[in-house]
Parts: structure tokens; sequence; C-alpha cells
């Protein structure tokens, strides 16, 4: 069963920058499409970004395009998540997903994100 | 990419079945048979429970159900149990490589 390690939250002051990683135990990484959904507190699910497995197309919401940046290194197995230009709203729990065509199929455990001054 | 529209809560009693709505518009639910529903127990990762419509997963059970007329999808969940208390989501392909999640629904069991 694949699983998922989110890392790299922390407390960041608006303005900021922060790069999560997500670490995959699968064995096909390098052919799994990615994505990360985030969590404000006491809210719901937000789509947030989507990669390919090659990283040749990535895909952003709205809410974060331009400011965020979707990666992948799949020699290392691992996802990530460059945040900039970081916003009071961007607090939350950030998931990383792997894709089952459409679907979301495994969840990490999240990893938290606060930006506050 | 407006969030779907879901009911905030529901509740039913133990064995009973209830339907949560998805609503959404032409340009995601209703054009695509992609929806999907997670559950989420709180402090807890979502849980993929069906994904295209009405196909459920290996190991999820089949009280657990989809449909979809228009632009709104529903999850069925019959003979309802404790542990079926939770918060579901649902979530539509929008089209250009974009996803929508619905707002939440609260599922308490009486």
């Amino acid at each position: 069963e694949v699983q998922l390690v989110e890392s790299g939250g922390g407390l960041v002051q608006p303005g900021g920058s922060l790069r999560l990683s997500c670490s995959s135990s699968s064995f096909t990484f390098s052919k799994d499409w990615m994505h990360w959904v985030r969590q404000a507190p006491g809210a719901g699910l937000v789509w947030v970004a989507r990669i390919t497995g090659d990283g040749s197309r990535r895909n952003y919401a709205d809410s974060v395009k331009g400011r965020f940046t979707i990666s992948r290194d799949n020699a290392k197995n691992t996802l990530y998540l460059q945040m900039d230009s970081l916003r009071a709203e961007d607090t939350a729990v950030y998931y990383c997903v792997k894709d089952a065509y459409y679907a979301m199929d495994v969840w990490g455990k999240g990893t938290t994100v606060t930006v506050s001054s | 990419q407006s969030a779907l529209t879901q009911p905030r809560s529901v509740s039913g009693s133990p064995g009973q079945s209830i339907t949560i709505s998805c609503t959404g518009a032409s340009s995601d639910v209703g054009s695509f048979d992609h929806v999907s529903w997670y559950q989420q127990h709180p402090g807890k990762a979502p849980k993929l429970m069906i994904y295209d419509v009405t196909k459920r997963p290996s190991g999820v059970p089949d009280r657990f159900s989809g449909s979809k007329s228009g632009n709104t999808a529903s999850l069925t969940i019959s003979g309802l149990q404790a542990g079926d208390e939770a918060d579901y989501y649902c979530c539509s392909w929008a089209g250009s490589n974009t996803w929508v999640f619905g707002g939440g629904t609260k599922m308490t069991v009486l």
C-alpha cells in the first residue's frame, strides 16, 4: 500500500515563503499524477494543484496561481509545493494526494502551515 | 472554480438510510462522470469512498452508493452505523485539469 508523508509545514510571516515536501513509497511514483489539497481550520477541502507523472504539466487553483509552484523529483520519489507571497488565508493543513484517474485515492496525514505575524 | 453545494448537515438513526446531495454546474458535475466522494473523521485524512459517480474502491462497503442526475450528484449510505459518523465531501473534475470540492456535510448518527 502506498504511503505519503508530508513535511515542511510551520509558522511563517505574511509575504514569506515555505516549501512543502511529500515522500512517496510508491514503486510507480514516476507514473503517478499527484495533487496538493488544503483544508483551513474548521473548513472544507480545497484543491490546490496537480502535476503529471513526468512533471511536464502542472495546473493550479486560481487562488494560488502565480504564487505556488508544484514540482517533483522522481529520482527521490518526492513531491514539492513551493509557496511564495503567503497570505493569512493560506493557513491550512496541506495534504499530498495520489491521483487515481480523476479521483484521489491515497492521502498523506497532512502538514500544517500557519501564516501569521 | 466555485465550490460545489452540499447541505451543511444530515442525520439518521442506526440502520436507516441517508442521502447527501452535491450540486454543481453544467461545467463540472453536469458535464463529466468524474464525481468522487470522501469520508473524513475528525483529525484524520480524507478517505476515498466513491469515484466516477458510482464506483467503489476495494474495501468500501456496498452500503455506500453514488448516483448523478443533471448537475447534482448524490451519496447514499444505507444501514447506517455509528462508525459512519463523519464529514463527507464531494469532488468533481471541472475540466481544464482542475478539480472542485463541495463545502462538506457533517453526517450525524443519532
